[in-house]
């Protein structure tokens, strides 16, 4: 059974930069497909970018893309997502999920909630 | 960009039968996934491929899909059924679409 532990919380200046982290057990993270989703306070889901096995890419949503950064470190069964020039709008709660062949998202990490704040 | 809609918000009377729906545009021929979120939790995937319950999701929940409506069906609702329930699709254009959400009240 996969099981996602993410980093803790984090607040940042807005221009900084965030680094979010998601430890993988039960498989090993050349096994899975990790995406990141986020979720705005009291807003829905929103998809951000995630591992493509078919391309052996990353692909990312077009709204984030040059902000972004989806990496691995498969010695620690690890995922990270970097989100730069951090504004008020990304204050939000960040998750990471395997994506299964088919496309659906199970299961989900925690989430790490980023504030960003002056 | 391909949208999917969903109703702000669904109240059913306990025990009673909801249906939550997700439009989209021929999202009949789309593969439907549903999740269920409560207050301060992550999703968690309740109805995959249209209709398939993971294991631990109770029988109550069922889903089907067809033209331009996917819909959530949760029999027999019960209080700790209450929460925000997403759709979900992958779509060649915009790749991963979630609908907006639906805050499910069981009365």
């Amino acid at each position: 059974q996969v099981q996602l532990v993410q980093s803790g919380a984090e607040v940042k200046k807005p221009g900084a930069s965030v680094k979010v982290s998601c430890k993988v057990s039960g498989y090993t993270l050349t096994e899975l497909s990790m995406h990141w989703v986020r979720q705005a306070p009291g807003k829905g889901l929103e998809w951000m970018g995630g591992f493509d096995p078919e391309d052996g890419e990353t692909i990312y949503a077009q709204k984030f893309q040059g902000r972004v950064t989806m990496t691995e470190d498969t010695s620690t069964d690890t995922a990270y997502m970097e989100l730069s020039s951090l504004r008020s709008e990304d204050t939000a709660v960040y998750y990471c999920a395997t994506v299964s062949p088919l496309n659906w998202f199970d299961p989900w990490g925690q989430g790490t909630l980023v504030t960003v704040s002056s | 960009s391909y949208e999917l809609t969903q109703p702000l918000s669904v109240s059913v009377a306990l025990g009673q039968t909801a249906r939550i729906t997700c439009g989209g545009n021929n999202i009949g021929s789309k593969n439907v996934h549903w999740y269920q979120q409560k207050p301060g939790q992550a999703p968690v995937l309740v109805i995959y491929r249209d209709s398939n319950r993971p294991s631990g999701i109770p029988e109550r929940f069922s889903g089907s899909n067809s033209g331009n409506t996917a819909t959530l069906t949760i029999s027999r609702a019960q209080a700790g059924d209450e929460a925000d329930y997403y759709c979900q699709v992958w779509d060649s254009s915009t790749l991963v679409v979630f609908g907006g959400g639906t805050k499910l009240t069981v009365l």
